[in-house]
């Protein structure tokens, strides 16, 4: 298993370029996450997917933010326009919820995003 | 709303002392708990568990009880090693993985 896949690993970008945030889950799991992690804040959780579908996405700040799930092997977090306070490291993390199954979940190694 | 509260790191301590991460919660019913780990430069990884109260969980030698009456499930390890030096997360949820809700992390620095 080559666990939860996330692309690239560093992404430098001047303020105001798109920038996009690449995601593969583990094979048969179902649901995706997308968490944001800085210093001041921690570990917020952006948005999740279930089955593609996404499901709370109250977590992403404005909509300069926007997440697609096209398929259950691959999900984009996109910036546009991004900002210099939008610098953090991103992680994806996948698990199986439901049909009385649950696993915990498991992330990629994230990518870190510098916007200067 | 569900929160969790850590001790504030880091953690410093010498090779094969004990280690205590302090974890307290604050939920509605009966959440599950978690404590995961994460080494620099890697994603978090799920160290240990526990489903309902009085419940112990353990892994890597690694041990937190789930104590309902004082809402806590401290981190405890007789002996650290330098490979444990990390950022440690303390967690609950409620009603599922999805809804699983994060402390800000305690980082522990372990020197031979």
């Amino acid at each position: 298993d080559a666990g939860v896949i996330q692309s690239p690993r560093h992404e430098v970008t001047e303020m105001g370029q798109e920038v996009t945030l690449r995601c593969k889950p583990i094979s048969g799991h179902n649901s995706l996450f997308w968490y944001r992690q800085t210093m001041m804040r921690g570990l917020e959780l952006l948005i999740y997917f279930n089955n593609n579908v996404p499901i709370d996405d109250s977590g992403m700040p404005e909509d300069r933010f926007s997440a697609k799930m096209p398929n259950a092997s691959f999900s984009t977090l996109k910036i546009q326009p991004s900002e210099p306070r939008d610098s953090a490291v991103y992680f994806c993390a996948s698990s199986r919820l439901g049909e009385g199954v649950e696993s915990p979940l498991h992330f990629g190694n994230g990518t870190r995003l510098t916007v200067t | 709303g569900d929160s969790v509260t850590q001790m504030e790191g880091p953690v410093t301590l010498s090779e094969e002392a004990f280690l205590t991460i302090n974890c307290t919660y604050t939920a509605t019913g009966y959440p599950s708990l978690f404590w995961y780990v994460q080494y620099p430069g890697e994603g978090l990884q799920l160290l240990l568990k526990a489903t309902k109260a009085d419940d112990k969980g353990s892994n890597k030698g690694f041990e937190a009880t789930y104590r309902k009456e004082t809402t806590s499930f401290h981190l405890e390890k007789g002996s650290v090693q330098v490979s444990d030096s990390a950022v440690y997360f303390c967690a609950l949820t409620a009603s599922g993985y999805s809804t699983l809700t994060f402390g800000k992390g305690t980082m522990l620095l372990v020197s031979p």
